[in-house]
């Protein structure tokens, strides 16, 4: 089974700070992990992945995750907020194949970028 | 680019009316996933298809819902009737096959039960 903790629901930096949002996973199998982001009213859009590879992994507006197995840690950073990365963000953990393809969200932190 | 096409994009319908969601995922994607996100919450998965059949449905409320994916290609999620607590965003996504490498969502359907 997988299970994610994201901690703080609400961040707020000022535009031009860094962005840490952060996330703890917890699996029973070697984890695949995501980040997304959701626009008011929106789907998600995928970020970024973690598949066992490189454990920076890089991905879309500028944003990076490191995966750290002894912490069970993948947090989301970004050098230098924007006011248009102001949304919510998901971490999402899967266990692989088949049924274990499924995503399990945490709860999500909602990003304000303020001038 | 490809996307999940989802339909409609807005739903308004009164307690203990049928509802009816439709998804047409990306051309060739065999799995299809249906996820109910409630206000303030993370996506939970209801449905996971690969083709047409049902490989998970363990979370879905079988006895007000049902899930279906005739031909393997597009699928439609019914709800009859339709509850108050059902108000939620809908999410289908569609990968090429059943891996961990995430997946294309669509923008979703949100239904409000009056």
């Amino acid at each position: 089974a997988q299970s994610v903790t994201q901690l703080g629901s609400h961040v707020s930096v000022s535009e031009g700070a860094l962005v840490l949002l952060r996330c703890n996973y917890s699996s029973s199998v070697p984890p695949y992990l995501f980040w997304y982001v959701q626009y008011p009213n929106q789907g998600l859009q995928l970020l970024l992945k973690y598949t066992s590879a490189a454990t920076l992994v890089k991905g879309i507006n500028g944003f990076e995750a490191e995966f750290k197995k002894s912490e069970t840690s993948f947090h989301l950073t970004k050098p230098s907020a924007h006011m248009s990365d102001a949304a919510e963000y998901f971490c999402a953990v899967s266990g692989g194949t088949g049924t274990a393809s499924k995503l399990t969200f945490g709860t999500g932190t909602r990003l304000q970028v303020t001038l | 680019e490809a996307e999940v096409a989802q339909s409609p994009r807005y739903k308004i319908t009164e307690k203990s009316q049928a509802v009816a969601f439709w998804c047409d995922p990306i051309s060739g994607h065999a799995t299809l996933y249906w996820y109910r996100q409630i206000l303030g919450q993370g996506p939970e998965l209801l449905v996971q298809f690969q083709d047409e059949s049902v490989v998970d449905d363990s979370q879905l409320p079988k006895d007000r819902f049902s899930a279906e994916r005739l031909k393997g290609v597009d699928s439609t999620l019914k709800i009859q009737p339709a509850e108050l607590g059902d108000s939620a965003m809908y999410l289908c996504a569609s990968s090429l096959v059943p891996g961990g490498y995430g997946y294309t969502f669509g923008s979703g359907t949100r239904l409000t039960v009056v």
